[in-house]
Formats: C-alpha cells, sequence, structure tokens
C-alpha cells in the first residue's frame, strides 16, 4: 500500500510562512489534498485537488504539487493556524491514504 | 444537514470483535451516490483510512486491515457498521465514520468533508 510522509512538526513565528511538504510515489499521478484538525477535533479540509481552496478558508493557505511531492503553505502565519495539518490522497481508484501528519506551532 | 453520529462499545477485550454503527440523519443512504467511510486515530497519533462502503454494499478496505475488517450497510435503518476482528491494544483509537458532500471531489477520488464526533474504543482487558 501506498504511504505518505510528512514532517513530525513545523515551527514559524507569527507572520512567517510555513511550508509542510508531503511525498510519495502516488503523488506522481493524483492529487492531493489537505486537511488542518484542531485539538482532537474532526478534520476539516483546507486544500483539494493540489492548488483549490473552499471558500470559507482563508486566502493564506495554498497548494501545489510537483512530480511526488506536495506542499502545503501558509502565507503570514497566525496563531489560529496552529494544528495537525495532513495530506491525503488515493493510491488507486478505491483505496486512500492520510499523510503521517504535522504538527504546526505558530509562536 | 447531514449529520453522522458513531456508537458502540467503548471498550473492548484482546482478540474479542470490534463492532461501531454510525447513524445518518439529513440524507439517505441509499440516496447516495458518495460512499460512507471510517477513520480512525490512535491517541496522540495519525488519521488512518478503514475503508469505504456504497449503499450497494460494495466495499473498499485498507490493505494491512482488510483481513480482519468487515463492513456492511442497513438502508431500513439508515445506518452503515464496521467490525474489526481479533483486536489489540494497537486498535484503541477514534473512530470516525465520514462521508464526501461531493464539493470537492476530482473524479472518483473524494476527500471526507462530513465527519462524525468520534467515539473513543480502548483494546484493553
Amino acid at each position: 500500500s501506498s504511504e505518505l510522509t510528512q514532517p513530525p512538526s513545523v515551527s514559524v513565528s507569527p507572520g512567517q510562512t510555513a511550508r509542510i511538504t508531503c511525498s510519495g510515489d502516488t503523488l506522481a499521478k493524483k492529487y492531493a489534498y489537505w486537511y488542518q484538525q484542531k485539538s482532537s477535533q474532526a478534520p476539516v479540509v483546507v486544500i483539494y485537488e493540489d492548488s483549490k481552496r473552499p471558500s470559507e478558508i482563508p486566502e493564506r493557505f495554498s497548494g501545489s504539487r510537483s512530480g511526488t511531492m506536495a506542499t502545503l503553505t501558509i502565507s503570514g502565519a497566525q496563531v489560529d493556524d496552529e494544528a495537525d495539518y495532513y495530506c491525503y490522497s488515493s493510491d488507486n481508484i478505491h483505496n486512500y491514504v492520510f499523510g503521517s501528519g504535522t504538527r504546526v506551532s505558530v509562536l | 444537514q447531514l449529520q453522522l453520529r458513531e456508537s458502540g462499545p467503548g471498550l473492548v477485550k484482546p482478540s474479542e470483535t470490534l463492532s461501531l454503527t454510525c447513524n445518518v440523519s439529513g440524507a439517505s443512504i441509499s440516496r447516495s451516490s458518495y460512499f460512507w467511510g471510517w477513520i480512525r486515530q490512535p491517541p496522540g497519533k495519525g488519521l488512518e483510512w478503514i475503508g469505504n462502503i456504497y449503499y450497494t454494499a460494495v466495499t473498499n478496505y485498507s490493505p494491512s486491515l482488510k483481513s480482519r475488517l468487515t463492513m456492511s450497510v442497513d438502508t431500513s435503518k439508515n445506518q452503515f457498521s464496521l467490525k474489526l476482528t481479533s483486536v489489540t491494544a494497537a486498535d484503541t483509537a477514534v473512530y470516525y465514520c465520514a462521508r464526501p458532500t461531493g464539493a470537492y471531489c476530482t473524479g472518483a477520488i473524494c476527500p471526507f468533508d462530513n465527519w462524525g464526533q468520534g467515539i473513543l474504543v480502548t483494546v484493553s482487558s
């Protein structure tokens, strides 16, 4: 089965840019999605189809994908962005996989 | 508005079977063209996709759980269920049921964007 690997943690100061990577072979062919999870609440989609943003998600969240790596960027990170972030994709049409998760600290 | 709620025992003994049900309100399972799924999260750890089921009972399981997993759907009760056999402490987790709304799907690939509140299941004697 496919794996998606993320750095365990990313730390930035308020106003700085946080970048979270997600690497895995499946990303060479499949879109990446990104979830934000705060304090063990249910996850929320912040990026879909590599780079699209739901209307309720702030513009400071953006995404990209190249080769076998996807990147979530938080430009001008705020304290409210502190959370766990997970990438998500499919290894074929029917099976799904979550990334290992990244804890983002803004302090 | 679609609401999902997990139910089942919070404590299961090792080697026994973990059984959970997801009760769906605000939408009919049998009228959904999208799958219904289960995801789990061990305490302090990451999310793990368990599997999906369509109202037709077609299933897709995580390869790592496939040998112990059975998912089913009961359209008359508007609910779907999960059974995981031969559990160990490694199966201790918050179990979520979830479904895509379709808003963020790309072809057949859909992220879950409707989630239940989750239920903690502890495997311990």
